[in-house]
């Protein structure tokens, strides 16, 4: 089974930072990758598909890239409301493997 | 609108089992998928059922102990898990494909203790 490799675990930033999520899959997916924005006690909630794609209604300050094993999310400028842990998810065949999440705070 | 409803949640004794429900109100010929999460840990995909066929995977650290079926007269998945433990304590969650969009149940805290 591919597995997904994301980092940090956790990290702390400042509001208007920029901030870098990375996730790498152990073999290639192409472009099937999803992020996911948890809050404490709520359902995630999909930010990003097909690696770039913004789902309806996320702000456009998220954004995601890459390809085949190595993926990006970025934060443009991170507001308060961004304080959550991420996720992202492989979905081109079955197991739909998540990456370990990265716990964002605010400095 | 809601798409996937949960059964409510259930509290267990270590080895019984437990049977969860995901009611499906639109694109019912959509594959499910499981998720859990135990307190304060990582998601974790469970295994898929497709509700057309009866076709079902696990993930191979579920295998044997997972069953998922599904009611296709009432839209409905099932995922029953066996042999529970305290680490088994965790929300369950029904799911899309994340490629057909944001599509979640609501959570099913399942609690085992004795």
């Amino acid at each position: 089974d591919i597995q997904m490799a994301q980092s940090p675990p956790s990290l702390s930033a400042s509001v208007g930072d920029r901030v870098t999520i990375t996730c790498r899959a152990s073999q290639g997916i192409s472009n099937y990758l999803a992020w996911y924005q948890q809050k404490p006690g709520k359902v995630p909630k999909l930010l990003i598909y097909a690696t770039s794609t913004l789902h309806s209604g996320v702000p456009s300050r998220f954004s995601g890239s890459g390809s085949g094993t190595d993926f990006t999310l970025t934060i443009s400028s991170l507001q308060a409301e961004d304080v959550a842990t991420y996720y992202c998810q492989k979905y081109d065949s079955v197991p739909l493997t998540f990456g370990g999440g990265t716990k964002v705070e605010i400095k | 609108q809601v798409h996937l409803v949960q059964s409510g949640a259930e509290v267990k004794k270590p080895g019984a089992s437990v049977k969860v429900s995901c009611r499906a109100f639109a694109n019912t010929g959509w594959w499910f998928h499981w998720v859990r999460q135990a307190p304060g840990q990582g998601l974790e995909w469970m295994g898929w059922i497709d509700p057309n066929t009866g076709g079902t995977g696990y993930a191979q650290k579920f295998r044997g102990r997972v069953t998922m079926t599904r009611d296709p007269s009432i839209s409905t998945a099932y995922m029953e898990l066996n042999r529970l433990t305290s680490d088994d304590t965790a929300v369950y969650y029904c799911a899309r494909d994340p490629g057909l969009g944001d599509y979640w149940g609501q959570g099913t805290l399942v609690t085992v203790s004795a």
